[in-house]
């Protein structure tokens, strides 16, 4: 695709729901990041995959919130659990190594 | 770690000049500088690389400064298309993870 592309847009959840987020980065792009950017803040490192390294997910909050990425490609950013402090835009980005990162357009998570 | 921004916040009037700052306390590779509008993507501005000449994009330029490991953007002649918050992300010597700062948010009034 021309961009990286999230799904969904737009996600209402009730609390002790789980949820998947969905990333599929710029082809060929080796690196692919998620952060969190609760209302009004910056943006919260959460995982990074580098081509087929282990990940590193220095950032995840709690262990109800976990990351794949499969065949180097698309990603899923899973929350289990929902508590409404999940609450946020949640945003993929890819890049070639230290070159630019292409964000997403996010998906919005309410939990209610 | 995440750098530190400063200022968290400023306002201007068109045409005038303003610096934002980054500092990281790890040894760094690269700093880059993105622009948020409002409800929308970060958007990356420019990339200043260890060794690496000042950039610029439009009236928008950044230094780099590697051994006191900071960044600065100066806006110069701001535009009311400047308004936005501005992050800058920092990738580390050691992990190349690229991490950003809690912005600095512009607002450029006519």
């Amino acid at each position: 695709g021309a961009g990286v592309s999230q799904s969904p847009s737009n996600k209402v959840t009730e609390k002790g729901k789980d949820v998947e987020l969905r990333c599929d980065p710029i082809s060929g792009h080796t690196a692919l990041y998620w952060y969190r950017q609760s209302l009004g803040q910056g943006l919260e490192f959460l995982i990074y995959f580098q081509g087929n390294s282990a990940p590193d997910k220095s950032g995840l909050p709690s262990d109800r919130f976990s990351a794949e990425r499969t065949g180097g490609s698309v990603s899923t950013l899973t929350i289990q659990r929902t508590q409404q402090e999940d609450s946020a835009v949640y945003l993929c980005a890819s890049q070639v190594l230290n070159t630019e990162a292409f964000f997403g357009q996010g998906t919005r998570l309410t939990v209610v | 770690q995440q750098p530190v921004q400063s200022p968290q916040a400023v306002i201007l009037r068109e045409g005038e000049d303003a610096v934002i700052n980054c500092s990281s306390s790890k040894a760094l590779y690269s700093v880059h500088w993105y622009r948020q509008k409002h409800g929308e993507a970060p958007v990356f501005l420019m990339i200043l690389l260890k060794g690496g000449e000042q950039m610029r994009h439009e009236k928008i330029s950044a230094s780099f400064n590697e051994k006191k490991q900071q960044s600065s953007l100066y806006l110069t002649a701001s535009q009311l298309s400047y308004s936005g918050t501005y992050f800058c992300g920092t990738l580390g010597s050691n992990d190349y993870k690229l991490s950003f700062g809690a912005g600095t948010t512009v607002t450029v009034r006519a």
